[in-house]
């Protein structure tokens, strides 16, 4: 398995822009994670899915921040309109379940840079 | 309310001395813990993981860590350090959802 797949592996953009992070999941993993990750605050978590579905959002930061996932293959990030202040690493995770016994797989992250 | 507290932000070693990093957790229920690591410029990979069955949980790269109920930690030690464990190491605790420690940074001297 190529495990969690980020794309892009580095995005720089200007302010204002809308960017938009991609993830693919490794296969039959039924939930799916965002994470940011800053000096300031640590790794947050942004939101999670189960089986597509969007289960807590609660991490988002602002209506600027939106997820998808249109089916159990690819999941994306945007921001729109993006700031300097979101300049993060941003991980994607996925497991078969939360807790218990599994351990989540993370992707490589996508480094963000907005100017 | 689940959480984590990762005692030390950095502690730094001697290669070929023992490493300990210190967790303290705080759970409701009976937890799932784990440690990952993170080296520069990467992702974040599993060392460990407790799931409430041995207490001493033994991890990749000669790591290991000991769940102590009574004492609410999950400190992850190494025997022997080796310059290829400079890295950050995340304490986390799993609910639902994984919330992570602040993390330690660890250095390795020659």
């Amino acid at each position: 398995d190529a495990g969690v797949i980020q794309s892009p592996r580095h995005e720089v953009t200007e302010m204002g822009q809308e960017v938009t992070l991609r993830c693919k999941p490794i296969s039959g993993h039924d939930y799916l994670f965002w994470y940011r990750q800053t000096m300031m605050r640590g790794l947050e978590l942004l939101i999670y899915f189960n089986n597509n579905v969007p289960i807590d959002d609660s991490g988002m930061p602002e209506d600027r921040f939106s997820a998808k996932m249109p089916n159990a293959s690819f999941s994306t990030l945007k921001i729109q309109p993006s700031e300097p202040r979101d300049s993060a690493v941003y991980f994607c995770a996925s497991s078969f379940k939360p807790g218990d016994n599994y351990g989540y797989t993370f992707g490589s992250g996508t480094r963000l840079t907005v100017v | 309310a689940q959480s984590v507290t990762q005692l030390d932000s950095h502690v730094s070693v001697s290669e070929g001395t023992p490493v300990l990093l210190r967790c303290n957790y705080s759970s409701s229920y009976s937890p799932s813990l784990f440690w990952y690591v993170q080296h520069p410029n990467k992702g974040l990979q599993l060392l460990l993981k407790y799931t409430s069955a041995a207490t001493l949980v033994k991890g990749i790269n000669g790591f290991e860590a000991e769940f102590k109920k009574s004492e609410t930690s999950f400190h992850l030690t190494k025997p022997s350090a080796h310059m290829s464990d400079a890295a950050e190491y995340f304490c986390v605790v799993s609910y639902n959802k994984l919330i992570f420690g602040a993390g330690t940074r660890l250095a390795v001297h020659p």
